[in-house]
């Protein structure tokens, strides 16, 4: 059974990096993309990026390049998003997911699976 | 940047009755397109893929169609526990791109 775990609850000062984890378990870590997703609070869904698990390779959508940095650990099938230096519109619920649509070589795969999400908090 | 803008933005509607929710890419994205249902502090649920594919486990009542630019989802027979949110999302061009959402109350 698929599982994507994430970290709880940050709660930071404007400035202070934090790292957000994203274990996950029950398939092979390597093939599937992980993707991040942000929601700030009362407003929708926003796509932040991806990561190839299988060699590391990121893709960042526009809004976030430089703000974020993605990494994965695979000796423990772990996906990291950290923000280094957030700031209090940072403040929102941050989810990683395993999409529907195709493996890391292109395979179709219509699965789709996500994390509980994890709240962070940016105040001063 | 392909937006996706859906309509309407709040639903209100009585059991028993059909939703129409309705999505437009601001170009062509072949069926690349899924809708996902999200839940008060729930992550995004899945509903339909490709546009017209439903996840494991979602009932018949769920429907969805369109190519191109529009597309639809349609929920008949309304039950209470579908009141949520519903985000269109396109996968084919990038970045990926959501729908601001529209809210369907069932009252």
């Amino acid at each position: 059974q698929v599982h994507l775990v994430q970290s709880g609850a940050e709660v930071k000062k404007p400035g202070a990096s934090v790292k957000v984890s994203c274990w996950t378990s029950g398939y092979s870590f390597t093939t599937y993309y992980i993707h991040w997703v942000r929601q700030a609070p009362g407003q929708g869904l926003e796509w932040m990026g991806r990561i190839n698990p299988d060699n590391g390779a990121t893709n960042i959508a526009q809004n976030f390049l430089g703000r974020v940095i993605m990494t994965r650990d695979t000796s423990n099938s772990t996906a990291y998003l950290e923000l280094p230096s957030p700031k209090s519109d940072d403040t929102a619920v941050y989810y990683c997911a395993r999409l529907w649509g195709w493996t890391v070589s292109g395979s179709s795969d219509i699965r789709d699976f996500w994390g509980q999400g994890t709240a962070l908090t940016v105040s001063s | 940047e392909t937006m996706v803008t859906q309509s309407p933005a709040t639903l209100s509607l009585s059991p028993g009755q059909t939703a129409t929710l309705s999505c437009r890419a601001s170009q062509d994205i072949g069926t690349t397109l899924a809708w996902y249902q999200q839940k008060p502090g729930q992550a995004p649920r899945l509903l339909m893929f490709y546009a017209s594919n439903r996840a494991t486990g979602v009932p018949a009542r769920f429907s969805g169609g369109g190519s191109g630019t529009d597309f639809s989802l349609t929920i008949s027979s309304l039950e209470p526990e579908d009141s949520a949110v519903y985000y269109c999302q396109q996968r084919k061009r990038w970045p990926d791109t959501f729908g601001q959402g529209t809210r369907l109350e069932i009252k």
